[in-house]
């Protein structure tokens, strides 16, 4: 069973980089890694998945250690409305549930 | 392009009422799912689908049925309402039944009961 752990919450000013590290101790050799977004009184949406090494897209870093065991989402220079919930989900093994889990809080301050 | 529709975005009930709520998903995703989000936690599974005339059990499914009779549509029915099912509801749709591949959540349905 794949499980993630995360901080629960983290705080940050405006233009600071941040890093949320989540835990995997347990992922399966073909299974990503995936991190979503959820702002206030929406659903969650996609912004960044990866296997190994790094990912970059437009809007945030992916980092995976050679073990796989943990991850860490990178967000450059925050702003303001990047305060949100981040999810970081993995696989649970042998089975088709996205099981997610409690999400770091993270808010900006200006 | 619509993506993954909810209806309604509101509700408010009485305990003991029934209701569906409605979810649609113009993608042709083969993978369904409902969550509850109570208040400052994280999305709880209630049922998921591996396609049309497939669903189980996620992790909440007391109290909850639903059924995928065609690709686009998953409703979820609640039986008998209860104030500990006040919750916000999202859907969520994934191209294939595999959890590598990307969840698209509908925009919710917060239902209150009372």
């Amino acid at each position: 069973l794949a499980k993630t752990t995360q901080p629960i919450s983290m705080d940050s000013y405006e233009g600071q980089e941040v890093n949320i590290t989540c835990s995997h101790n347990n992922i399966a050799t073909n299974d990503y890694i995936t991190w979503y977004q959820q702002f206030p009184s929406q659903g969650p949406r996609f912004i960044i998945q990866g296997y190994k090494t790094k990912v970059t897209n437009e809007v945030a870093s992916l980092f995976i250690p050679a073990d796989r065991k943990s991850s860490t989402l990178s967000l450059p220079r925050v702003s303001l409305s990047d305060t949100a919930v981040y999810y970081c989900l993995v696989p649970i093994t042998g089975g088709f549930k996205t099981i997610f889990g409690a999400g770091t809080r993270l808010f900006v301050k200006a | 392009n619509a993506g993954v529709t909810q209806t309604p975005k509101f509700q408010v009930l009485k305990t003991g009422q029934s209701m569906t709520l409605q979810c649609a998903q113009d993608m042709n995703h083969e993978y369904m799912s409902w969550y509850r989000q109570d208040p400052g936690m994280g999305l709880r599974l209630i049922h998921y689908s591996v396609g049309a005339g497939i669903t189980d059990q996620g992790e909440v499914p007391n109290g909850y049925n639903v059924s995928r009779s065609t690709t686009e549509d998953f409703p979820l029915r609640l039986l008998s309402a209860a104030p500990s099912q006040t919750s916000v509801y999202f859907c969520a749709s994934n191209r294939q039944a595999d959890p590598n591949t990307e969840a698209f959540f509908g925009q919710g349905t917060r239902l209150t009961v009372v």
